[in-house]
């Protein structure tokens, strides 16, 4: 089963405003990532947020982590054409580095 | 740097064929994985390697082998090809420890029919 689950699975939007996606997970974590896959290419990493930290910036990405709620959510700000893509969450799985996916949210953004 | 590379892009096969998707990453790291990506989904883990000479299984192994053959290369191998194994397939790598960020290579597109 999956650990991370994204909400919505679809969102389009237009030029300029802004996206949110967010991420449900069932364990405990140490730390949440979020990754972009373009169509038909391999997942590109975003962001990285801790378990001790709330709010991460990178330029127009915003990322809140909720322990107590379990929960994540990535802001796109002033979204571009260039946003649309696939966006999915990943939490750390098992006692090696692997990680674990998410369905993932696909992102429309109309010019 | 190349990243992670993956051979071949595209490949199409009858059922009960075999093949083997080729990985090679050039960023020294250590830990590398396969991935199967079914449309409109998630990536599921179908092997990993911890480092060289380990392979353990991961979520969705049945049906494949894969081979480490030394710290740049991880394999991925079908030996009896079916229809359920039409995907995409994602190779990753990443440095043991701390960090588990995933570097992804571009993909290898298979149908079986």
């Amino acid at each position: 089963s999956q650990q991370g689950e994204e909400d919505p699975q679809a969102l389009s939007i237009q030029e300029g405003e802004n996206a949110t996606m967010n991420c449900s997970y069932k364990t405990s974590i140490n730390n949440l990532q979020w990754y972009r896959q373009n169509s038909g290419r391999g997942l590109v990493h975003l962001i990285l947020i801790r378990s001790n930290e709330r709010e991460k910036h990178s330029g127009r990405l915003r990322v809140t982590l909720d322990t107590s709620k379990k929960s994540s959510s990535l802001l796109i700000t002033a979204s571009r054409a260039a946003d649309t893509a696939s966006y999915f969450c990943a939490t750390p799985r098992g006692a090696g580095n692997m990680l674990t996916f998410g369905g993932g949210t696909r992102l429309m953004v109309k010019p | 740097n190349a990243g992670v590379t993956q051979t071949p892009k595209f490949q199409v096969l009858k059922t009960g064929q075999s093949m083997t998707l080729q990985c090679a990453q050039d960023m020294n790291h250590n830990s590398m994985y396969w991935y199967r990506q079914d449309p409109g989904m998630g990536l599921r883990l179908i092997y990993y390697s911890a480092s060289e000479g380990t392979t353990d299984k991961g979520e969705v192994p049945n049906g494949y082998n894969v081979s480490r053959l030394n710290k740049r290369e991880f394999s991925l191998r079908l030996e009896s090809a079916a229809p359920s194994q039409t995907s995409v397939y994602f190779c990753a790598s990443n440095i043991p420890g701390g960090v588990e960020t995933q570097y992804f290579g571009p993909g290898t597109r298979l149908l079986v029919l």
